[in-house]
């Protein structure tokens, strides 16, 4: 029932590891983004997916990769752990097509990644 | 660009007290605005928004939010709070289109009794 649902909610592991967050929704929205959330609660976009097209890709470091295998689900795969790469990662979804984008987004619960 | 302000990064408030947390915004075209709120360690919900029509928007919680378009903002008001809205709040702009929400640092509200 969950519309955005994302797993893992709680990742702790060690640096220099890779690691992958994994992101559905049913909502049947067109657009998935990832957002990243900082221990000082600021959120800041890292990417954005249109029906699998990657539409933004914000200054992030290329040890980040989404995969978007369908225009439901949004993968962030992360090489190489590091230590300022702990944070909250939130999943989110929204229609932009069909002239109904009013950039609402739906987020998941987010997943917290501890990088030791 | 958009960007938006939020003066206040935390809010503390007697129960029952009324509240306003500040909000302004900057973009050089039509906005669409939102405000979400993050209960400790939980996602972000919608509060509210203002897409059109109307500049007073109100929440299903008595909440309700004002665009003000001359003085570019959209604070957040509730006239009597209770423990339970301790909380994040963020305002956020978007201008539609591909562009994403633009969040501001986000508000702490800390209810006390």
């Amino acid at each position: 029932d969950t519309a955005v649902s994302q797993t893992p909610k709680y990742l702790v592991t060690q640096m220099g590891n890779d690691k992958s967050i994994k992101c559905e929704q049913n909502l049947g929205h067109d657009t998935m983004y990832w957002y990243k959330q900082d221990s000082k609660k600021f959120l800041k976009i890292m990417f954005s997916y249109n029906n699998k097209e990657l539409i933004i890709n914000e200054t992030v470091p290329n040890r980040f990769s989404p995969k978007s295998p369908d225009k439901a689900h949004l993968n962030l795969h992360i090489n190489s752990l590091e230590l300022g790469d702990s944070a909250v990662y939130f999943c989110a979804s929204s229609q932009v097509g069909r002239g109904s984008n009013t950039g609402e987004l739906f987020f998941g619960e987010g997943s917290r990644l501890t990088v030791l | 660009a958009q960007s938006v302000t939020q003066l206040d990064s935390q809010v503390p408030v007697f129960e029952e007290a009324p509240v306003e947390l500040r909000c302004n915004y900057s973009s050089s075209v039509s906005v669409y605005l939102f405000w979400y709120v993050q209960y400790p360690n939980q996602g972000l919900q919608l509060l509210l928004k203002y897409l059109s029509g109307s500049t007073l928007v109100e929440s299903i919680n008595g909440f309700e939010a004002e665009f003000n378009k001359s003085q570019t903002s959209f604070h957040l008001r509730k006239p009597s709070v209770h423990i339970s809205d301790t909380a994040e709040y963020f305002c956020a702009v978007s201008d539609g289109g591909y562009s994403t929400l633009t969040f501001g640092k986000g508000t702490m509200l800390l209810v006390s009794p």
